[in-house]
């Protein structure tokens, strides 16, 4: 079955840029999404199709995906971006989620 | 406002059944795919099963395969999860969510908790 990787915990200086990684055997030929989970909250769709923002996300948020890595950036940090990010691919008949990423804003 | 909203969560002993509802609140419902995803007591997010928006494609995941099944009733705007052969491992938050396959899962509902102990 298909596995993706995520760094544990990402840390990030108020106002600053932080990259989230999510590691695919060859990631780069399927469709990523990202996924917020605030604390004791459902998850919320941040970015689809490796780069493309839903109503209402912030362009501070982008997405890219390449070869063996897909990567969420957040530019200018905000403690609002205090959550778990989740990535996510469709893999054969099956959706694959990625361990999740707690991002802390410091 | 598009949502969708989960219920049938509680405590159960092992080896017992428990039915989950998602019913949906400002959109097509029949025109959906919808999946059930959980996630345990501080863990990541797990898929566990979904269904076509007739019904007729269906798939599980392995850990529930077998002991789970997903249904719906378009003509009651819902779909089901009917959890049997419950395991301590089976307690999450289970949430259903709207997306077709090959594609992303746009809405979510808010989730019901499972709870399997003796």
């Amino acid at each position: 079955s298909y596995v993706l990787t995520q760094p544990l915990s990402v840390s990030v200086a108020l106002g600053q840029t932080a990259r989230i990684t999510c590691g695919g055997s060859d990631i780069g030929s399927k469709n990523v999404h990202w996924y917020q989970q605030r604390p004791g909250q459902a998850p919320v769709l941040v970015i689809y199709r490796d780069g493309n923002r839903p109503s209402g996300i912030p362009e501070r948020l982008s997405g890219s995906n390449s070869g063996n890595t897909a990567t969420l950036t957040i530019s200018g940090a905000q403690a609002g971006d205090e959550a778990d990010y989740y990535c996510q691919v469709w893999d054969s008949t099956t959706w694959v989620f990625g361990g999740g990423t707690q991002l802390t804003v410091l | 406002q598009v949502h969708l909203v989960e219920s049938g969560g509680g405590l159960v002993k092992p080896g017992g059944s428990l039915r989950l509802s998602c019913a949906p609140s400002g959109f097509i419902f029949s025109d959906y795919y919808i999946s059930w995803i959980r996630q345990a007591p501080a863990k990541g997010l797990e898929w566990v099963s979904y269904i076509s928006s007739r019904g007729n494609t269906i798939y599980y995941a392995d850990s529930v395969r077998g002991r789970f099944t997903i249904s719906r009733d378009n003509a009651k705007n819902s779909v089901y999860l009917q959890m049997n052969s419950l395991r301590a491992e089976d307690t999450a938050v289970y949430y259903c969510a709207r997306g077709d396959p090959y594609d992303y899962m746009d809405v979510w509902g808010k989730g019901t908790t499972v709870t399997v102990s003796s």
